[in-house]
């Protein structure tokens, strides 16, 4: 299985700060990475696609970067509603995996 | 609009049989894979496998495989997932997920809270 490693696990930030959360995976993905956000109590929500696009609706402060086994979710200008649980996860092989998640916190 | 409608939580005692269903609407279902996703309390996601309805062809996770079971009906754009010898470490919430065009996921239920108490 492909090991999807995100960094670091939880961080404080303020709002109208930028925040980069860094995904690893164990081999070459090429461009086949989705990011997600959840709420507590709430489904995770689709924010990413293939690496850097954004989903329908998802604001332009959600940037994706990356290929091959290196990837970043960026934020700018952080909002509350930002506050949340972010989750990447690889579509190239299957089993397709999840890393174990990056808390954002309001410091 | 896309949706995809969970079923309503679940409390069982160890040893049952459980069904989830997860009905698509606002697209075509039977040309989406829909993938299982399960989040045990306060843990993050896991992939358990996907299914297409079109033709039920399936893939598991190797941790879920023998375990759980994928089923659909296209005639009522329903997907299925069963779980069966339930035990208390499979209480969790399970989200059913569809895969769009671009093969990622794009949209999830509600998600369906199973209870398990031995």
């Amino acid at each position: 299985d492909i090991q999807m490693t995100q960094s670091p696990s939880s961080l404080s930030a303020s709002v109208g700060d930028s925040v980069t959360i860094t995904c690893r995976a164990s081999q070459d993905i090429s461009n086949y990475l989705a990011w997600f956000q959840q709420k507590p109590g709430k489904a995770p929500k689709s924010l990413i696609y293939a690496a850097s696009s954004l989903q329908g609706g998802v604001p332009s402060s959600f940037s994706g970067s990356g290929s091959g086994t290196d990837f970043t979710l960026t934020i700018s200008n952080l909002q509350p509603e930002d506050f949340a649980t972010y989750y990447c996860q690889q579509y190239n092989l299957y089993p397709y995996t999840f890393g174990q998640g990056t808390k954002v916190e309001i410091k | 609009e896309v949706q995809l409608v969970q079923s309503g939580a679940e409390v069982k005692k160890a040893g049952e049989s459980l069904k989830i269903s997860c009905k698509g609407s606002g697209f075509r279902f039977s040309n989406h894979w829909i993938a299982w996703v399960r989040q045990k309390p306060g843990k993050g996601l896991e992939w358990m496998g996907v299914i297409y309805p079109g033709d039920s062809d399936t893939r598991y996770s190797p941790s879920f495989q023998g375990q759980v079971v994928f089923s659909a009906d296209k005639s009522i754009s329903t997907a299925y997932l069963q779980l069966n010898s339930l035990r208390p470490s499979d209480t969790a919430m399970y989200y059913c997920a569809r895969q769009g065009s671009s093969w990622s996921i794009d949209q999830w239920g509600q998600g369906t809270q199973v209870t398990v108490s031995s």
